[in-house]
């Protein structure tokens, strides 16, 4: 069956301007993750959907950083007012539920701010 | 909080030969998973290998075992008959599974595999 999907792959954009990057998790998982990698780190959690609402956005950094999920597939994490520290790669993951062990990991999606 | 730390950025191995990535992690908790993932160029992040910590045996997938030593946070990855395949970034990962939390991944910093011809 289809995997995690994430558009863009790649999104070049300028400092200042706002920025959607969209996740469809696999078809029936209900727990999906945002994480955000920075180069040469690991990934490190953004914010947490079980459903339509956003159980944990404790990893959000600031208040520039938005996510939805209001149907409870799709996601999008929307960031506003770019900062050249905001280039990394935005890596989204869902599971069949919070308590499942195993997360599907997008390709992810490689942000550039110039 | 935890944390997870790999000590080796960088390790190389012959082709066909066998060898071991570090991690160490620090907890307060009893239930919880560690896992290990594969990260090729493509960036797909893919599982290699996970471990309750309940349990005292040590997973092995394959090619692919774990050395879980619980008393001292260790969680090596044994790799053996490298093949040209495995050369990737390897991350090692924390899962708080007490219930407590949202079930989120800390993950270490990585290691870069390079397996040599």
């Amino acid at each position: 069956g289809a995997g995690v999907s994430q558009t863009p792959s790649n999104k070049v954009t300028e400092k200042g301007k706002y920025v959607e990057l969209r996740c469809d998790p696999i078809s029936g998982h209900t727990a999906l993750y945002w994480y955000r990698q920075s180069l040469g780190q690991g990934p490190e959690f953004l914010i947490y959907f079980q459903g339509t609402g956003a159980a944990d956005d404790s990893g959000l950094p600031n208040d520039r950083f938005f996510a939805v999920r209001p149907e409870g597939s799709v996601s999008t994490l929307k960031i506003q007012r770019t900062e050249r520290g905001d280039s990394a790669v935005y890596l989204c993951a869902s599971s069949l539920s919070r308590d499942s062990y195993e997360q599907y990991f997008g390709p992810g999606t490689r942000l550039t701010v110039t | 909080a935890q944390t997870v730390t790999q000590s080796q950025p960088e390790m190389s191995v012959q082709e066909a030969e066998t060898v071991t990535l570090s991690c160490t992690y620090d907890t307060s908790e009893n239930n919880y998973y560690l896992f290990w993932y594969k990260q090729p160029p493509s960036r797909q992040m893919i599982l290699v290998i996970r471990q309750e910590a309940y349990k005292q045996q040590n997973a092995t997938e394959n090619r692919f075992s774990v050395n879980f030593q619980k008393a001292a946070k260790s969680f090596s990855l044994k790799i053996s008959d490298s093949q040209l395949g495995d050369t990737a970034m390897y991350f090692c990962a924390f899962m708080d599974s007490s219930g407590a939390g949202s079930y989120q991944l800390t993950f270490g910093k990585g290691t870069k595999l390079s397996v040599i011809p």
